[in-house]
């Protein structure tokens, strides 16, 4: 099992342009969640998906899109990059709240810096 | 609501010598309570959890935490440290109410131990 796999590992955008991040998990869980972790202020919520085909905001959404296609990948877009945006990313996955491991599994991140 | 409190930054400990993690939390209702630790340029590992029980909860590495309710408490322990312990620990919560998925986590404590 790979776990949770994150694309790309680094990425240096210029202010304005758009990328996708791609997360990728094989352990068959339901939720799946992106993260940006920056200094002194510890993880925030970006958008989540309870299930293929649904999507919901989190603490930090603005600036952000999420596609949940299929049930493995869960993609987080950024439209128009501003530097802002600099931070490091992390994707994660777990089965539903109420069943017994329901701990999130954590991707191995991405950094990205906008200039 | 839900929030997690992790009050100190930074913790130095002796190689040897027991540790602590302090991490308070608040939640509307009964709580879930995670840990979780983070090796330089890497993603989260999960460590351990409290879901409802003993209040004393043992995870990996030898790490153990205790849940105490009137003090709205769950610190991080270990009976001796060991230098390969130091990382950046989160302590993260999740309200038990039916249809919460949001994991919220603290700002995180840097453990060094020093040899």
């Amino acid at each position: 099992n790979a776990g949770v796999t994150q694309t790309p590992k680094f990425r240096v955008l210029k202010t304005g342009q758009s990328m996708t991040l791609l997360c990728a998990q094989d352990m068959n869980h339901e939720y799946m969640y992106w993260y940006r972790q920056d200094p002194g202020m510890g993880l925030r919520l970006i958008h989540y998906s309870v299930g293929e085909g649904t999507t919901a905001k989190g603490e930090v959404p603005d600036g952000y899109n999420v596609s949940r296609l299929k049930k493995q990948n869960f993609l987080l877009g950024l439209e128009s990059a501003a530097p802002s945006q600099t931070s490091v990313y992390f994707c994660a996955s777990s089965y539903p709240v109420g069943q017994p491991h329901h701990e999130q599994y954590f991707g191995p991140g991405t950094r990205l810096t906008v200039t | 609501a839900q929030s997690v409190a992790q009050p100190e930054d930074q913790v130095n400990v002796a190689e040897g010598n027991p540790l602590t993690v302090k991490c308070t939390y608040s939640v509307s209702g009964n709580p879930y309570l995670f840990w979780y630790v983070q090796y330089p340029n890497r993603g989260l590992q999960f460590l351990l959890k409290y879901i409802t029980g003993d209040n004393l909860v043992k995870g990996s590495y030898g790490f153990e935490a205790e849940f105490n309710k009137s003090q709205t408490s769950f610190h991080l322990k270990k009976p001796s440290a060991l230098v390969s312990d130091s990382a950046l620990y989160f302590c993260a919560v999740r309200d038990k109410n039916f249809g919460n998925e949001k994991l919220t986590f603290g700002t995180g404590t840097r453990l060094t131990i020093i040899p």
